[in-house]
């Protein structure tokens, strides 16, 4: 119930595509839903989070896509660009409880 | 602004032996988080405190141990160190609520 389960593990773009990395949770009283980026030797970033009262969120080149019913959320990184090459980790929460993250996917974009 | 500080940046124990992580969070941050990072596992909660107090709990043994001090700042012990211990240690503080963590860099942690 707690689990919060991601893929793929790794992708391979090529630069301008689009990366789309998917989530999906059982829990439905999460209702904060977030995403991390990490590069290598740091800790991971807040990237963009969404809450479920919204079926989408822009920031830049991200996109969250929230499916309530389904119990399913993802990242869309448009134009994706060699420096995005990092992991990316989906996370789910409520209230004052801890964050769950999700597995990661390694992310590399090919110039 | 100063990030989330974590100190040492590596250690290297030996089996049987214990260790000391420190974290200093992010001024006026009253919540400090601790997780677990192997590529095997993920990113595994471990504890977080809140106000000096415990406040979440993960399901690791009662070898990890962690505190908070009046001033925020917090520290991890492991005692009676294994080699599956072996792992990047992350901290990361927020303001109250576990959303908008903001982590360090960890510690890598390596158990001979």
């Amino acid at each position: 119930q707690q689990q919060v389960k991601q893929s793929p593990q790794s992708l391979i773009v090529q630069k301008g595509g689009i990366s789309i990395i998917n989530c999906a949770y059982e829990n439905t009283a999460f209702d904060y839903f977030p995403w991390y980026q990490q590069f290598p030797g740091k800790g991971p970033a807040l990237l963009i989070a969404i809450r479920p009262d919204v079926s989408e969120k822009k920031e830049g080149r991200f996109t969250i896509s929230f499916n309530k019913s389904a119990k399913q959320f993802s990242l869309h990184i448009m134009d994706s660009q060699p420096g995005d090459s990092a992991t990316y980790f989906c996370a789910a929460s409520w209230g004052a409880q801890k964050l769950v993250f999700g597995q990661g996917t390694r992310l590399t974009i090919n110039p | 602004k100063a990030g989330v500080t974590q100190t040492p940046r590596y250690l290297i124990k030996t089996r049987g032996q214990q260790v000391t992580l420190s974290c200093s969070p992010i001024s006026g941050h009253r919540s400090v988080s601790w997780y677990q990072q192997t590529p095997g596992q993920g990113l595994q909660f471990l504890f977080e405190y809140f106000s000096e107090t415990q406040r979440n709990k993960g399901n690791f043994p009662g070898r990890f141990s962690g505190r908070q001090f009046s001033n925020s700042r917090s520290e991890m012990n492991v005692s009676t160190l294994e080699l599956g211990d072996s792992a990047l240690y992350l901290c990361a503080s927020s303001l109250d609520t576990n959303e908008k963590l903001f982590f360090g860099s960890g510690t890598q942690l390596s158990v001979l």
